[in-house]
């Protein structure tokens, strides 16, 4: 129940493509959806996240898509980028709960230039 | 604002020996931090939360006489890896948090010879 399932493993997408990694969840109290993006040899960092009270946060070319019932969010970048290949992973946390963050096993993304 | 830093960015000891690895939250003050541990390819796999002033709280399976943490000060929490082997050569990942956020550093990579 404490798991975040994250698909694809990984991903190639065409330069100026939308790349989408989907993540689904079991534990009704989560209620913090992270995604970090990850560099090789480097620490995770905060891309986007989403409160369960909206179905969609966009940020740039980022975009995070939340569907409540179906316990599922998915992350889509538009005009996708060469510098946008990374690992991305997705997350959840019981803000309310002070609760760790659960991570999914991760998208390595590429992008063809 | 919310940068966490690690020190040494990388680490190459000899079996045997101990190595401390430095987490700082450099612009603000964080009660709670986090180690994790990272594998090649894999998700980030969480090692204790550190609280300050207060013991380590840690994951099934992690022993904690061999991670030793220490939370001296709401800046800094500090991991040491006792009596290392080459088995625990990976890359230690430190978060901290900030209104239920989690920043994270950039990583310590450590090599057991």
């Amino acid at each position: 129940q404490q798991q975040v399932k994250q698909s694809p493993q990984s991903l190639i997408v065409q330069k100026g493509g939308i790349s989408i990694i989907n993540c689904a969840y079991e534990n009704t109290a989560f209620d913090y959806f992270p995604w970090y993006q990850q560099f090789p040899g480097k620490g995770p960092a905060l891309l986007i996240a989403i409160r369960p009270d909206v179905s969609e946060k966009k940020e740039g070319r980022f975009t995070i898509s939340f569907n409540k019932s179906a316990k599922q969010f998915s992350l889509h970048i538009m005009d996708s980028q060469p510098g946008d290949s990374a690992t991305y992973f997705c997350a959840a946390s019981s803000m309310n709960r002070d609760d760790k963050i659960i991570f999914g096993k991760g998208t390595r993304l590429h992008i063809l230039p | 604002g919310a940068v966490v830093s690690q020190h040494p960015s990388w680490v190459i000891c000899k079996s045997g020996t101990s190595v401390k690895i430095e987490c700082r939250s450099l612009d603000f003050q964080a009660t709670t931090m986090f180690w994790y541990r990272q594998f090649p390819k894999q998700s980030l796999m969480l090692m204790a939360t550190s609280n300050e002033g207060s013991k380590a709280t840690y994951e099934q399976g992690v022993e904690k006489d061999k991670f030793l943490i220490n939370h001296a000060s709401l800046t800094l929490s500090t991991l040491t890896v006792t009596s290392a082997h080459p088995e625990d050569s990976s890359f230690y990942i430190c978060s901290a948090r900030l209104n239920n956020e989690q920043f994270f550093g950039p990583g310590t990579r450590l090599t057991v010879l």
